[in-house]
């Protein structure tokens, strides 16, 4: 069955640093991966979308990469802020079905 | 901008009830989707639904059903409402380009307890 790995332990990391994030997925390469955002108590929200044959894809301080080598997409956030601590969702979509990860939880100190 | 709502942020409910989280979009899209999340489990899906009146199974159906008579609209039901079913609920839309699904615009949640 297709599946999405992200680290379970938080990333803390201090504000103005950049912040990396692992998605690792397995068997074959999903036709694209997308990244959400998830604040407690609220419903994730899309930040991007990357396509198979993408390999970087950049949103203001946002930047995702996709190498289907590795079977594994990063997640940057540059000059991270308190305010971008949240739960990152990484999502597969393959065909119809699109399968999220358990998330990573990321905590920026000012 | 996309809004996707829930009927309800907060819902107490009693063993053996039967509970129904209602689900409407405004931006037309085909797609609708139940999930529900659990810490450590990420999101699970339990059912969508790609055109009025269908419905597909996800990876975690059994005690559930669906409903969606109307394009905007896609209700979940428990039908007998157990313990287990304690969760956070979450309602999803996309729509469809090129046979896949695109990005999906979550409503706020169902926080759902059953005693």
């Amino acid at each position: 069955s297709q599946k999405i790995e992200q680290n379970s332990e938080a990333l803390n990391i201090q504000e103005g640093k950049t912040a990396t994030l692992t998605c690792n997925y397995t068997n074959y390469s999903p036709a694209y991966l997308q990244w959400y955002r998830q604040d407690p108590g609220r419903g994730p929200v899309f930040l991007l979308l990357i396509r198979e044959n993408e390999k970087e894809k950049r949103k203001e301080r946002l930047k995702v990469t996709f190498d289907t080598t590795l079977k594994q997409s990063l997640f940057h956030i540059t000059a991270s802020q308190p305010a971008d601590s949240a739960t990152y969702l990484c999502a597969r979509t393959g065909g119809f079905k699109t399968i999220f990860g358990a998330g990573t939880r990321l905590f920026v100190k000012a | 901008d996309v809004k996707v709502t829930q009927s309800s942020r907060y819902l107490v409910k009693r063993t053996g009830e039967k509970v129904f989280l209602e689900c409407v979009q405004d931006m037309d899209h085909e797609n609708m989707f139940w999930y529900r999340q659990d810490p450590g489990l990420g999101l699970r899906l339990i059912y969508f639904s790609y055109d009025v009146k269908m419905k597909e199974k996800g990876d975690i159906p059994e005690g559930y059903s669906v409903s969606r008579e109307k394009k905007e609209r896609f209700s979940l039901i428990l039908e007998s409402a157990s313990t287990n079913q304690t969760s956070m609920y979450l309602c999803a839309s996309s729509w469809t380009q090129g046979g896949l699904y695109n990005e999906q615009f979550f409503g706020p949640g169902t926080r759902l307890t059953v005693l």
